[in-house]
Formats: C-alpha cells, structure tokens, sequence
C-alpha cells in the first residue's frame, strides 16, 4: 500500500463548479497535510495546509481533514480555467520528511 | 529577493560524468531538501538535511550526493553512478515548528 493515494485524473470540471480532489494516507500518527498546486514545467507551490480535523478556508480552496478515515480533500470553488494543475497532497512522517503522492490533474474546461 | 535560488535551469550530462546542481536560500531555514520527479510521477526524495553538516539519505540517494557545509547551501551531485538520471530536481527549504516546505524553480537534467 502507498502511503499517499491519490487519483491521478485528469479530473474535468466545468468553470464555475467544485472541483474536489481527495488523498488518503496510511500512517495513523500523521500530523501535518498539505497541498500543492503544479503547473505543467514549474515547481510545486504551497496551497493549503490544515493540522486538525476539520474543515479550513482560504478564499475559493477548502481543506478538509479526517483523521480517523485517514484522508485529507481539497476544495476548489468557482473553478476557474487558470486553476487546471496537477495537485499534490503531502503528509509528513515523523518530524520532517515529506511523503508526496503522485497528484491529481485537474482540468478545469472553459 | 528573498528565496530559493536552483542553477542552472537545464544542464546535461554526458555518460560517465557527474554533474552538479546548485541551491541556494536566504529564507535563514534550517531544513533543506532534494526530490526527483519523473513525467507523471509525484516527488521522490533523495536526500535532506536538518542542520548544517548533517544530511540523511531519502528514499532514493543511490548514485547521488550531498553536502550541507553552510544552513544557506545545499548542492547536489549526481553521479556516473546514477544510470537514469533525466528528470526535474527539485530543492526545498523548511522552517518552523509546522515546517512547512517551499520549493526552489527545479533543474532539469538530461543525458546526452
């Protein structure tokens, strides 16, 4: 089993809908989840990140947390054409290694 | 300008030659990283470092090196050792007690 899962898509969404992305992870002591979004040929860049179970809201993304399902969701209201990406989720083992899955590519259709 | 700094943005290897790539950060952050990614794949690791002369292997580090001499340097050697070296390299930088990671604009190597 990996221990960060996710779809690889592509996920296709019209403009102006929800896009939801969702990412389950096998360590139970997992504390830290985060987001990123990857256009085609750059770096990944930080979207979300959320610690507690729960949901969390920055402007159009949400991020959403179970802890005892052992998955993490992203969010993506109003999708808008310049949101088509891959998105990465990562967890964090330990203290400070990173564990990646292999992203979800979203495409959001004009 | 604050930031990650990676160079050079595309570099090729001849077989049997290693090669070096640059990262550098101003951010004053004591954990930095080094990931392969290969087309469609997510981020590997292959080597990080905590502190200053002290750096663990990932998941990855056969064929490659590291040395971590100053909190602001962190180069990468790949090696003639590594036999299927093209990929996007990507350097991170990490602080905090959340650490959270940033990522430098990556190098692209290929072989010729």
């Amino acid at each position: 089993q990996k221990e960060v899962e996710q779809n690889s898509g592509p996920l296709s969404v019209p403009e102006g809908a929800i896009a939801s992305l969702n990412c389950t992870y096998s360590d139970r002591g997992s504390q830290s989840f985060f987001w990123y979004r990857q256009y085609s040929g750059k770096s990944p860049e930080l979207i979300m990140f959320i610690y507690s179970n729960g949901d969390k809201e920055d402007g159009r993304f949400t991020a959403q947390l179970n802890k005892a399902s052992q998955y993490v969701s992203l969010l993506i209201r109003d999708s808008q054409p310049s949101d088509s990406a891959t998105y990465l989720c990562a967890v964090i083992l330990g203290t400070y290694k990173y564990i990646f899955g292999t992203g979800t590519r979203l495409k959001v259709l004009a | 300008d604050g930031g990650i700094t990676q160079s050079p943005k595309y570099l090729f290897r001849k077989e049997g030659q290693n090669v070096t790539l640059s990262c550098e950060q101003n951010l004053n952050h004591d954990a930095m990283y080094w990931y392969r990614q290969d087309p469609g794949q997510g981020l590997r690791l292959i080597y990080y470092s905590q502190i200053v002369n002290d750096f663990q292997k990932g998941d990855i580090a056969e064929g490659y090196s590291v040395s971590r001499e100053k909190k602001e340097s962190f180069p990468l050697t790949v090696t003639s050792a590594q036999k299927n070296p093209t990929a996007f390299y990507l350097c991170a930088t990490a602080q905090g007690a959340k650490n959270i990671q940033y990522f430098g604009a990556g190098t692209r190597l290929s072989v010729l």
